[in-house]
């Protein structure tokens, strides 16, 4: 069966230090992958966007690998604050006849402490 | 306009109720999405629509209706439901269609639906 698994259901860092999430998927073969940041109560922000063909993708802070080999995509916050603190999702396409659809991973609540 | 904006925010309905929750955006995006999500779970796809149409239905109890009526606004018509269907109802939108897919979604903050 299809599974998107995102490691850890939380991380604790502390504040400055680089934090990095993992999500794995089994039964896929995305043409694509996304990242979202979640607060409580609020819906999905997008972060980044990453490509089958593309290996790594910044944005100020910002860092996504991704690996079709190791059916892999890492993500990682450099110099983390508290207000980074959220969970954390990754999702990718799901695609159904000519349709594409997200489809997201559990999560990962990031807490970064001061 | 860089939102999508969804009414209402709070719905406490009875099992017997008929209500409607509402989506809007004014961005130009060409699909529009619900979603259902749980405590503490990743979102859940239901309804999808490409240029008006709906595209893909995830299996969805016939007590949830989508509506499109035009290309800024999605519906969806709730009759009937169970306790169980409390969630938070989330709905977004893509810029381009779903054959093809270069930008990330835009959510709403979802509607928070309550079932007595």
């Amino acid at each position: 069966s299809q599974k998107i698994e995102q490691n850890s259901e939380a991380l604790n860092i502390q504040e400055g230090k680089t934090a990095t999430l993992t999500c794995n998927y089994t039964n896929y073969s995305p043409a694509y992958l996304q990242w979202y940041r979640q607060d409580p109560g609020r819906g999905p922000v997008f972060l980044l966007l990453i490509r089958e063909n593309e290996k790594e993708k910044r944005k100020e802070r910002l860092k996504v690998t991704f690996d079709t080999t190791l059916k892999q995509s890492l993500f990682h916050i450099t110099a983390s604050q508290p207000a980074d603190s959220a969970t954390y999702l990754c999702a990718l396409d799901g695609k159904k006849d000519s349709s594409y659809k997200l489809i997201f991973g559990s999560g990962t609540r990031l807490l970064v402490r001061p | 306009d860089t939102e999508v904006t969804q009414t209402p925010k709070h719905l406490v309905m009875g099992m017997t109720n008929k209500k409607s929750l509402k989506c809007e955006q004014h961005m130009g995006h060409r699909a529009m999405y619900w979603y259902k999500q749980k405590a503490k779970k990743p979102p859940e796809l239901m309804f999808v629509y490409s240029y008006e149409k709906l595209s893909i239905n995830e299996s969805v109890p016939s007590r949830f209706s989508p509506e499109c009526p035009n290309s800024s606004l999605l519906n969806l018509h709730l009759h009937a439901l169970q306790p169980e269907d409390s969630a938070l109802y989330l709905c977004a939108s893509s810029q381009e269609g779903t054959s093809q897919i270069n930008y990330g979604y835009t959510f709403g903050s979802g509607t928070r639906l309550t079932v007595v």
